[in-house]
């Protein structure tokens, strides 16, 4: 099983600043026949179900505000929200679906400083 | 819009089973996978499995094999999770979750989940 790996476990941020979340694969989750990284991020908030924000590493999904934005590629990706809103409290997972079974990170808690 | 629609909360003795329904709608229910995904009290997000609702078959994660059963009911557009032999390990909250797919094409990101149930397991 591919192992993903976040860091920080947790970090606290001032509003309008920025946070980055780091995720490392066990494993290459890149295709080389389509260039493409499998890798998704979600928010979690509690009492809700996950949200995807990102897939294929950097492409933002439809209605997820630009101050989301994904990076990385192989085996090292970055989550990094611009300017942290309080709205963006929760914890962050990602996700390999490069090859069964899917697994995500163990979660980053961001809060509000 | 998209919803999926599950069932509410069970409680549940150590050595039973649970079924949790998730009812879909607002797309073509034959044509996305339907994954199911759960949170352990306490822990993070971990992939059961998949159903494919249009021609039943199912994968499962290793670590479920022989003891959860997806399947669905093509006419009320619902997908079905039955865990048996429940232990205390298997409480916290169990979500279906959409693959995002294209032209029969599916991605195992997921871009619809249902609201989760929550699964006790006590004696």
């Amino acid at each position: 099983d591919i192992v993903m790996t976040q860091s920080p476990d947790s970090l606290a941020v001032s509003l309008g600043e920025r946070a980055t979340i780091n995720c490392k694969s066990s494993q290459s989750v890149l295709y080389n026949s389509n260039n493409r990284d499998y890798l998704a991020w979600y928010q979690k908030k509690p009492g809700q179900p996950p949200k995807l924000l990102i897939y294929w590493a950097s492409t933002r999904q439809s209605g997820v505000p630009d101050r989301f934005s994904g990076s990385g590629s192989g085996t090292d990706f970055t989550l990094t929200i611009s300017s942290l809103q309080a709205e963006d409290v929760g914890v962050y997972y990602c996700q390999q679906y490069y090859s069964p079974p899917w697994t995500f990170g163990q979660g980053t808690k961001v809060e509000i400083k | 819009q998209v919803h999926l629609v599950q069932s509410g909360a069970e409680v549940k003795k150590p050595g039973a089973s649970v079924k949790v329904s998730c009812k879909a709608s607002g797309y073509t229910f034959n044509s996305h996978d339907i994954n199911w995904v759960r949170q352990a009290t306490g822990q993070g997000l971990e992939w059961m499995g998949w159903l494919n609702p249009a021609n039943g078959n199912a994968g499962y994660a290793q670590k479920f094999q022989g003891r959860v059963t997806f399947t669905r009911d093509t006419s009320t557009s619902t997908a079905y999770m039955e865990l048996s032999s429940l232990k205390s390990e298997d409480a916290g909250v169990y979500y279906c979750a959409r693959s995002d797919c294209t032209n029969s094409r599916c991605e195992y990101h997921f871009d619809f989940w249902g609201q989760g149930t929550l699964v006790t397991v006590s004696s």
